[in-house]
Parts: C-alpha cells; structure tokens; sequence
C-alpha cells in the first residue's frame, strides 16, 4: 500500500519560530512537492523536488525553504514562522514523468499548522 | 501559475446525480484530472482524461471535457453520503510535466 507520512498532523508555534515539516514517502518516487491548502485558494504549490539535493520553486515561495537530502525525505522549513502561514500543509509524491503516462500524485493527510 | 476555477460549494440529495465543474485557462493542457479529498484525509485521484478525448466513464463517474471552452465536468450518478468531500480539478500543461496546477476546490454535501 503505497504511502506518504507527514511528521505533524497538528502544530502550534509562535511568530518568529523556525518550523520545520517533514514529509516521507516509500514508494520510491523521484518527485516531491509541498502544497498549501487554503479555503477558496485551492491548493498552490510551493516547491518541488524532482532528485535528491534538487528543488524548484513553486507559485508561492516567499517565506519556506526545502531540504532533500535522501530520496524518501523532503522537508519544509519556515525561516522565522509569521501568522500568514497559518495553513493546512500538504505532501505528495510523484514517479518522474515519461512523455506518455499521466501523472499520479499521492498526497499525505496533511499538517495543520497555526502560528500565533 | 495557471487560473483553474471551480465553484466553491454544490449541495445534492442522496440518490441524485452530482456536476461538479471546472474551468481552466492553459489551451495546451495535455492531462485533466479529477482529486477527492475526504474529511481529515490527503488528496485521492478519482480519474483523469488525455485531452484528445471529450468523454470518459468510469462506473458511476463521468467525465466530460469540452476543449473550446475549456471546461471539464465530473458527473457523480446517484450520490452517496460517502461521496461528500472537496473535489479538485487539476491539468497537466505539456506531456512529462512533473507538477500539476489544481483547481480552487468544490465542497459536495450529500443530504440524505
């Protein structure tokens, strides 16, 4: 049964923290992607990983860092947490496309994170 | 990134059948998917369409893909309870793009 975990299902931190969320996959998937989820936003992506110590910035990056230094593991960091990045946190990871196969991604259950 | 729009909420009895619609910007689309999200849970795929095809079924979902106007819809036959959750549209924008740009999400309510 193919799985992706995220390290928090709820977390609380304070303006200014450093936070980090870790996200695992064990399907062997060369992808990595960190959304956020927000009501009547959807979801928008804000970096993704395609290989290991490899990232690329998504729609929204100001404010997160990635860290991918083993192909199963990518974390989100928040430098210096502020209250705008109160938000549902999601994971998923993807296969490396080919030309011709649609693209599958798996989501984890997500990390509600408050900052207060 | 690009603009997908969907309508936010759609309440339906049980037994009834469910539209649920999506409009997207980008003519190049290759792949248009369609993602449940259950309460507390991550994103599921539910199905997708190749853009060369105007209409996919699959049990009792349906797809329908009107590239003109760049529109796809989900059509759930005879809702069920189980079928309340949010459900995203997402594309891909060329063949072997690894990363998707969703939809803004709508909110299904099955009333029994």
């Amino acid at each position: 049964d193919v799985k992706v975990t995220q390290s928090s299902r709820y977390l609380v931190k304070r303006t200014g923290e450093k936070v980090f969320l870790e996200c695992v996959q064990d399907m062997d998937h060369e992808n990595m992607f960190w959304y956020r989820q927000d009501p009547g936003l959807g979801l928008r992506l804000i970096y993704f990983s395609y290989d290991v110590k490899m990232k690329e910035k998504g729609d929204i990056p100001e404010g997160y860092s990635v860290s991918r230094e083993k192909k199963e593991r990518f974390s989100l960091i928040l430098e210096s947490a502020s209250t705008n990045q109160t938000s549902m946190y999601l994971c998923a990871s993807s296969l490396k496309q080919g030309l011709r196969s649609y693209n599958e991604q798996f989501f984890g259950p997500g990390t509600r994170l408050t900052v207060l | 990134g690009e603009d997908v729009e969907q309508s936010p909420f759609l309440s339906v009895r049980e037994g009834d059948s469910s539209v649920i619609n999506c409009t997207y910007t980008d003519s190049s689309s290759t792949y248009l998917y369609w993602y449940k999200q259950e309460p507390g849970a991550g994103l599921q795929l539910l199905t997708y369409i190749f853009s060369n095809m105007d209409m996919k079924q699959d049990q009792r979902l349906t797809v329908l893909l009107n590239k003109k106007d760049k529109h796809l819809s989900l059509r759930i036959a005879d809702t069920q309870t189980g079928d309340s959750a949010i459900y995203f549209c997402a594309e891909s924008i060329r063949l072997g793009a690894n990363n998707l740009f969703f939809g803004t999400g709508t909110r299904l309510t099955v009333i029994p």
